[in-house]
């Protein structure tokens, strides 16, 4: 079955405290995303990933980091988290234009 | 720059009654496509339809129906025989073909309340 995996799906962690969401999908993709969602502003887009080693800046790109060592796996990283951060995440990932499969989403919250 | 409108926040529509959600855009791109997604209360995003700017018929699947008007920048979703499953968050989100970052710039969203 075609699925995009994350982990953890729910989240509550101290501000300051490192942490780190994984991502991984079972479909060969080259193209994977993050994507955080607020309410009343959809989803905006973190960081994206064209390729191993490829990444680059999404929109909302301030206080994370990304690595792409391997073709499924994509994780997000948190340094020093914030309470801004506190918002819901979801891993996206993309063979073609047509499609976007995400993951489950990640409900972070930062106290 | 690119822009999803989605102006109705909430609807109601009675169960087995069609509903449409209304979604504009903005972009200069020749080259673009169009998503909707259900959120359910459990939070996951569930692919319903997509839309390719150069096709020549509008986009089905299933009770899902995407009412594609280019001239007008709009890109309805129709959803026929409201089920009581439907209530949910829709989202319309747009791609540009062409961007190597296959960002979705997503609308605000429009919660759907099915009534029995």
């Amino acid at each position: 079955e075609a699925q995009v995996t994350q982990n953890p799906r729910y989240l509550i962690t101290v501000t300051g405290k490192k942490l780190t969401v994984t991502c991984s999908q079972n479909m060969n993709h080259e193209y994977m995303s993050w994507y955080r969602q607020d309410p009343g502003l959809g989803l905006r887009q973190i960081y994206y990933s064209m390729n191993v080693e490829v990444t680059d800046k999404g929109d909302v790109p301030e206080g994370y980091k990304v690595s792409r060592k391997e073709k499924r796996n994509f994780p997000l990283i948190l340094e020093s988290p914030s309470p801004n951060q506190t918002s819901l995440y979801f891993c996206a990932s993309s063979g073609r234009v047509s499609e976007a499969f995400f993951g489950q989403g990640t409900r972070l919250t930062v106290v | 720059a690119q822009k999803i409108t989605q102006t109705q926040p909430g609807m109601f529509v009675q169960e087995k009654e069609a509903v449409t959600l209304d979604c504009t855009y903005d972009t200069s791109d020749p080259s673009y496509g169009l998503f909707w997604y259900k959120q359910p209360s459990s939070g996951e995003m569930i692919f319903l339809i997509y839309q390719g700017s150069y096709d020549q018929q509008n986009a089905t699947e299933g009770r899902y129906s995407l009412n594609f008007q280019k001239a007008r920048k709009s890109a309805n979703l129709v959803i026929s025989a409201s089920q009581l499953g439907d209530s949910a968050m829709y989202f319309c989100a747009m791609i540009r073909v062409w961007d190597s970052s296959y960002k979705l710039i997503f609308g605000s969203g429009t919660r759907l309340l099915v009534r029995p």
